[in-house]
């Protein structure tokens, strides 16, 4: 199955400053990334998703790269504020449109 | 308003029993989905349903039960048999099979006394 990993696990950085959080996966098939925020006790909430047929996607101060040759996928967020203090997860969907498997996770944390 | 409900927000449940844990959407979405999060961990696939009256069991299926009866609704029930049911549990929906975009529920915390 797909094998996605996650790093870092833990981030701090000051608030204005970006943050970048990085996933590699194994299928060269795979064809959608989303990434997720989850704030404590709440449900995982979609910020942004790419597909495999573009390079990069933003959304504000949030953007997406992706990087089919090394088979990894980037969170970007650019002048954090301390509301983006979260966890962050991405998640990768197969080739063949099989099950979706989440990487372990990203604790960012936004220090005013 | 649409979007993904689960009940009870917190639940608590005595060892030995069974306790089901309510999902519902009204996206009118094909596909929906439970997961497991422990602290500090990922999600882990329980079971999904890609339509009414389907379902298929994913990477930890042991000790749950499912039903989809309807296309709003897919409960998930745990068993006595679930060793170590602590957790929280996620329901998620996506508005296409194929593990398209899927969007979450709130959560339920599910503590066994």
């Amino acid at each position: 199955g797909e094998n996605v990993e996650q790093h870092p696990s833990t981030l701090s950085v000051q608030e204005g400053d970006s943050a970048v959080i990085k996933c590699t996966y194994s299928d060269s098939a795979s064809n959608y990334f989303p990434w997720y925020k989850q704030e404590l006790g709440k449900g995982p909430q979609l910020i942004i998703d790419i597909r495999s047929n573009v390079g990069e996607k933003k959304d504000q101060r949030i953007a997406v790269t992706l990087n089919k040759t090394a088979k990894h996928f980037s969170l970007h967020i650019t002048e954090t504020q301390p509301e983006d203090s979260a966890v962050y997860f991405c998640a990768v969907r197969p080739g063949g449109y099989q099950k979706v498997t989440f990487g372990t996770g990203t604790k960012l944390q936004v220090i005013p | 308003d649409g979007g993904i409900t689960q009940s009870p927000k917190y639940l608590f449940r005595k060892e030995g029993q069974n306790v089901t844990l309510s999902c519902e959407q009204n996206l009118n979405h094909d596909a929906m989905y439970w997961y497991r999060q422990d602290p500090g961990q990922g999600l882990r696939l329980i079971y999904y349903s890609q339509i009414v009256n389907d379902f298929q069991k994913g990477d930890i299926a042991e000790g749950y039960s499912v039903s989809r009866e309807k296309k709003e609704s897919f409960p998930l029930t745990v068993t006595s048999a679930q060793k170590n049911p602590t957790a929280f549990y996620l329901c998620a929906s996506s508005s296409r099979q194929g593990w398209d975009t899927q969007y979450f529920g709130p959560g339920t915390r599910l503590t066994v006394l």
